[in-house]
């Protein structure tokens, strides 16, 4: 793939409702990140991953927030029971290695919950 | 506490301008700073970082750690450079990024 791709481009659910947003990143890159964009503010760290493991997740805002990468590349963000606040783009990136090298970002999904 | 701070939310300059866009940090231990842009319809991407110390698309910035701050600069501005632009920080060696709220810059014909 030319580069980080994530599916749906565009989510509405209906508050209370579960979603699921997938990200392949490029091929070969073992960290991947997802960050959560509310509208007109910069993206904010949710959750890194290097390889399958789940290093950080600090940035995850409740329980209801989950995201896993079993085999070291296609990671998914599951969402429980969504809130209107949960409405925001998700913005997943991958990079080479852990440390000194470029993130490169996926177009994002953009949840919209009613 | 670890923070980017953009103060200006929208920045418009004509043409042949020069520009500087305004980044603030706070933050305890040795941080990387990086600039990204967006482009309209496109992804988030990586304009420049402190350590390169490079010019690219003719924006520069330098870190100030006495002042906190990486400004943006070029010294004229070209209408292909309306974006919105972000500053960023990472602890070095680190992989967790801060991002500033962003300053969407408008530059007139």
């Amino acid at each position: 793939g030319a580069g980080v791709s994530q599916s749906p481009r565009y989510k509405v659910a209906k508050r209370g409702q579960d979603v699921a947003l997938r990200c392949d990143p490029i091929s070969g890159h073992v960290s991947l990140f997802w960050y959560q964009q509310a509208l007109g503010q910069g993206p904010e760290f949710l959750t890194y991953f290097q390889n399958e493991a789940q290093l950080d997740k600090s940035g995850l805002p409740s329980d209801r927030f989950f995201a896993e990468r079993p085999e070291g590349s296609v990671s998914t963000l599951k969402i429980q029971r969504t809130q209107q606040e949960d409405s925001a783009v998700y913005l997943c990136a991958s990079s080479l290695e852990h440390g000194n090298t470029e993130a490169f970002f996926g177009q994002g999904t953009r949840l919209t919950v009613v | 506490a670890q923070r980017v701070t953009q103060p200006e939310k929208l920045l418009s300059v004509f043409k042949g301008a020069p520009v500087e866009l305004k980044c603030n940090y706070s933050y305890s231990g040795s941080p990387e700073l990086f600039w990204y842009v967006q482009y309209s319809r496109q992804r988030l991407q990586l304009l420049l970082r402190h350590i390169s110390r490079e010019s690219i698309k003719g924006f520069t910035a330098d870190l100030n750690k006495g002042e906190t701050s990486f400004h943006l600069k070029k010294p004229f501005a070209q209408e292909e450079d309306s974006a919105m632009y972000y500053c960023a920080l990472r602890n070095t060696g680190g992989f967790k990024t801060i991002f500033g709220a962003g300053t969407r810059l408008f530059v007139k014909a």
